[in-house]
């Protein structure tokens, strides 16, 4: 296993369309979590998965924002209708069900809202 | 607002051993005190975790005194490759995933 990972790596995207994240875990973590974090500050939480059930969603999952975990694996994260305050870093983690020493990160996707 | 105060920059240089200190006044009983790595363009790194006194591992140390009220990350012997922003987090350890992150200590090495 070779840690969490995410892709695209990048996404340039106009204003107004639809964009969708991919993040595939460790996979014997079966914590999942969703962060954004914007250039010289520290990353914001979004969401967490507990398998396939969403547990936990922050204020700023506004409505334009879904996340999915379908089978307890992969999770994706879709933005609607972007906007250019949308542009970010957009990190996934993970950890194991036995509590958290910490939890493992993704290389992240850059989104650029144009 | 973050729990923990860290300062925003330091440098230091190579082969010296440099501190962090992070200040969290209002730690409760349950509370654990965490220490991420970030590079540019990656994602934080896990480096330690501790409840109180001192800590070790293959990268780094943490200090913790007996009130808990800061915390000091040691980094022994530093790199260039040691560059990077540290964050300081605390929190209960089930519940460390809706922590504010504050903006980090910038670390920077020079040769």
């Amino acid at each position: 296993d070779t840690g969490v990972s995410q892709d695209p790596r990048h996404k340039i995207t106009k204003r107004g369309q639809n964009v969708t994240f991919r993040c595939d875990p460790i996979s014997e973590h079966n914590r999942l979590y969703w962060y954004r974090q914007t250039l010289g500050q520290g990353p914001e939480f979004l969401t967490y998965f507990q398998n396939e059930a969403q547990l936990e969603k922050s204020r700023l999952l506004s409505d334009r924002f879904s996340a999915e975990r379908p089978k307890g694996s992969f999770s994706t994260l879709e933005i609607q209708r972007t906007e250019q305050g949308d542009s970010a870093m957009y990190l996934c983690a993970s950890s194991p069900p036995w509590g958290s020493y910490g939890y493992t990160f993704g290389s992240g996707t850059r989104l650029t809202v144009v | 607002l973050a729990k923990t105060t860290q300062p925003i920059s330091m440098d230091s240089y190579e082969g010296q051993e440099v501190n962090i200190t992070c200040s969290h006044n209002n730690i409760a009983t349950n509370d654990y005190i965490t220490w991420y790595q970030q590079f540019p363009s990656q994602g934080p790194r896990f480096i330690i975790q501790g409840y109180k006194t001192k800590v070790t591992n293959e990268v780094a140390s943490l200090f913790i005194p007996a009130d808990r009220k800061s915390s000091t990350l040691s980094l022994p012997r530093v790199s260039l490759s040691d560059t990077a922003v540290y964050y300081c987090l605390v929190g209960d350890v089930d519940s460390n995933y809706q922590l504010i992150w504050g903006a980090g200590t910038k670390l920077i090495i020079k040769p």
